[in-house]
């Protein structure tokens, strides 16, 4: 059974460009989260996705949009990027929310110049 | 508001010795409570998690924690430290299930 996998594993950006991460769940999970962990620090919420749509969103600028899929698989976006946007960002997968385990990718590293 | 302390960016222990992470929180509502750990380039591992059933909650690895409200504290040890938990700690509460707030980690040193 694969766990959560994330697409790409590092990534190289400029300043102004988007970016577009992958996320696919856990067998059997239907929902999505999106977190940003910045170096040194601990993951920070950016948003939930369930049943294609977002159900809660954290403290982040609409910069950062995102998109579920009907297989539940996740995209993760940023626009205009920030030299502040270069973090790790983690996807986590759950049965329907709903304080279920949240299983965590390895995530994506995105170092923006 | 919803919030998680660390309390100690780096903990040291010798091998063999207890470990003691300390975690303490603030909800507004009676919370879930995780512990996760992260191993270098690495995603997040769930140690255990409080979910109002048992106030003392068994883990993976030999890890156990134990919820206090009177203190809001979520505490994490292990009684015998090995090299292999040499790695990142990260509390996390959940009020609703929905959005986690992860505390900013505790780095946990075992020196042989």
């Amino acid at each position: 059974d694969a766990g959560v996998t994330q697409s790409p594993t590092h990534l190289i950006k400029t300043r102004g460009q988007q970016v577009t991460l992958r996320c696919s769940p856990k067998s059997g999970h239907d929902t999505v989260s999106w977190y940003q962990q910045a170096l040194g620090q601990g993951p920070q919420f950016i948003f939930q996705y369930y049943e294609e749509e977002e159900r809660q969103r954290g403290n982040f600028p609409d910069r950062f949009s995102g998109h579920q899929f009907p297989n539940y698989s996740s995209e993760l976006n940023v626009n205009a990027l920030l030299l502040g946007d270069s973090a790790l960002y983690l996807c986590a997968s759950s049965y329907s929310g709903g304080y279920e385990t949240q299983y965590f990718g390895p995530g994506t590293r995105l170092l923006v110049l | 508001a919803q919030s998680v302390t660390q309390l100690g960016s780096h903990v040291s222990v010798s091998e063999g010795a207890l470990v003691l992470l300390r975690c303490n929180y603030s909800s507004s509502v009676p919370p879930y409570l995780f512990w996760y750990v992260q191993y270098p380039n690495q995603g997040l591992q769930l140690l255990l998690k409080y979910t109002s059933a048992a106030t003392l909650v068994k883990g993976i690895n030999g890890f156990e924690a134990e919820f206090k409200k009177s203190e809001t504290s979520f505490h994490l040890t292990k009684p015998s430290a090995h090299m292999s938990d040499a790695a990142e700690y990260f509390c996390a509460v959940s009020p609703t299930g929905n959005q986690f707030y992860f505390g900013t980690g505790t780095s946990l040193t075992v020196i042989p």
